[in-house]
């Protein structure tokens, strides 16, 4: 069974700082890892999603991650921070084209200005 | 294109009643998904739906069930209600099978309070 761990619930930056928030998966299989954003009161967004074409992927609003197969990370990453990124942050896994996509419990990402 | 729809928002229920919660996916999408998400707990999968099946279901007790018609709205019920069932409950959909395309498209929850 595929799991996903997110380490820290809570990320705090200042405003221009690098951004960077963990996760760890297990799958037994190749898996299809995820990222999503949630802002306040709203329903989750896609941030960027590796389906095995290439490690470095890039998403939206200047977010990548990368997976690295060794150390069984996908962690997202943003050079500089904005006020508006402050939201929480999914990670995804799933492991082949029949099993649901699970969610890490997810980090909520603070910018202090 | 309207996105996901997701009615009632909010709603308040007193334990022991039953509660039916309605999901309309996106134009076009055939698979509907439910999660719970609590403080807690994260995002639980539920249920998912694809063209009027159930494909997979979640570690959920059967008070939790759910049905889709052949417009590919979704209703999910949960029936005897119990304090710990406070929680937002999110329906997303995808064109395909979720975990094919991994891009789930969120409604915005509707927000259930049980006392």
């Amino acid at each position: 069974a595929q799991s996903v761990t997110q380490l820290g619930s809570h990320v705090s930056v200042s405003e221009g700082a690098l951004v960077l928030l963990r996760c760890n998966y297990s799958s037994s299989v190749p898996p299809y890892l995820f990222w999503y954003v949630q802002y306040p009161n709203q329903g989750l967004q896609l941030l960027l999603k590796y389906t095995s074409a290439a490690t470095l992927v890039k998403g939206i609003n200047g977010f990548e991650a990368e997976f690295k197969k060794s150390e069984t990370s996908f962690h997202l990453t943003k050079p500089s921070a904005h006020m508006s990124d402050a939201a929480e942050y999914f990670c995804a896994v799933s492991a082949s084209g029949n099993t649901p996509l699970v969610f890490g419990k997810g980090t909520r990402l603070s910018v202090i200005a | 294109k309207a996105g996901v729809t997701q009615t009632p928002r909010y709603l308040i229920k007193t334990r022991g009643q039953q509660v039916t919660l309605s999901c309309s996916p996106i134009s076009g999408h055939r698979s509907v998904s439910w999660y719970q998400q609590t403080p807690g707990q994260g995002l639980q999968f539920l249920f998912e739906y694809f063209s009027e099946t159930q494909r997979n279901k979640g570690n959920f007790p059967g008070r939790f069930s759910g049905r889709q018609f052949s417009n590919s709205r979704s209703e999910m019920n949960v029936s005897t209600l119990e304090l710990g069932d406070s929680a937002l409950y999110l329906c997303a959909s995808s064109l395909d099978r979720a975990s094919l395309t991994g891009e789930l498209f969120f409604g915005e929850g509707s927000r259930l309070t049980v006392l």
